[in-house]
């Protein structure tokens, strides 16, 4: 199995444009997380999916972000406008678990966004 | 504290000795995870255990959960250099709530 696939890997942009973030979880999975992590503020839950739904965004920073789940086995994040405090590393985790209880998350190797 | 926060933030051994870490939540939960993640790549799971369970091991992993104390640790047995990571703890809690601890750093020295 692949894994969870993340890209681009890496991304340097600068500040006011758009930013996509695309995850490819592993097949079979059924819910999707989106994840941030700075030095500050460690790793955040922005979102999670199950069976494509978004069930929790209440991690979402502003309307800036948004996150979309077309189908089982793709999923992106977008910044629009970015800006200099977005720069973090954006994981994508996937798990087999559904609602009733979470169970263990695979993450994929991260994108590190830097916004210049 | 947030829910779900690991203690000693930094640790460092030797070789062969045993580390210990904690983390301590604040409210009831589903079960806890713990995951580890090396410099540079995504979280990896370790071991997962449910709120009706009091100890788990894998490997040299042992895992206690103290529902009363709302507290777990993850003891790692003779370190070797390679468990040289960042450690953090999950806590599954209310209803599709998921929160991660902010990690204990761990350095086995060779």
């Amino acid at each position: 199995d692949a894994g969870v696939i993340q890209s681009p890997r890496h991304e340097v942009t600068e500040m006011g444009q758009e930013v996509t973030l695309r995850c490819k979880p592993i097949s079979g999975h059924n819910s999707l997380f989106w994840y941030r992590q700075t030095m500050m503020r460690g790793l955040e839950l922005l979102i999670y999916f199950n069976n494509n739904v978004p069930i929790d965004d209440s991690g979402m920073p502003e309307d800036r972000f948004s996150a979309k789940m077309p189908n089982a086995s793709f999923s992106t994040l977008k910044i629009q406008p970015s800006e200099p405090r977005d720069s973090a590393v954006y994981f994508c985790a996937s798990s087999p678990r559904g609602l009733a209880g979470m169970g263990e998350q695979y993450f994929g190797p991260g994108t590190r966004l830097t916004v210049t | 504290s947030q829910q779900g926060e690991e203690d000693p933030q930094a640790l460092s051994i030797q070789e062969g000795e045993n580390a210990t870490m904690n983390c301590s939540y604040k409210t009831s939960i589903n079960n806890l995870q713990w995951y580890r993640q090396n410099s540079g790549r995504g979280l990896v799971h370790l071991i997962l255990i449910r709120s009706n369970e009091r100890e788990k091991h894998s490997g040299r992993l042992r895992v206690t959960l103290d529902t009363s104390k709302k507290s777990s640790s993850l003891l790692i047995t003779a370190s070797r250099a390679a468990d040289t990571a960042s450690y953090f703890c999950a806590t599954d809690y209310n209803f599709n709530k998921f929160y991660f601890g902010s990690g204990t750093k761990l350095n086995v020295k060779p």
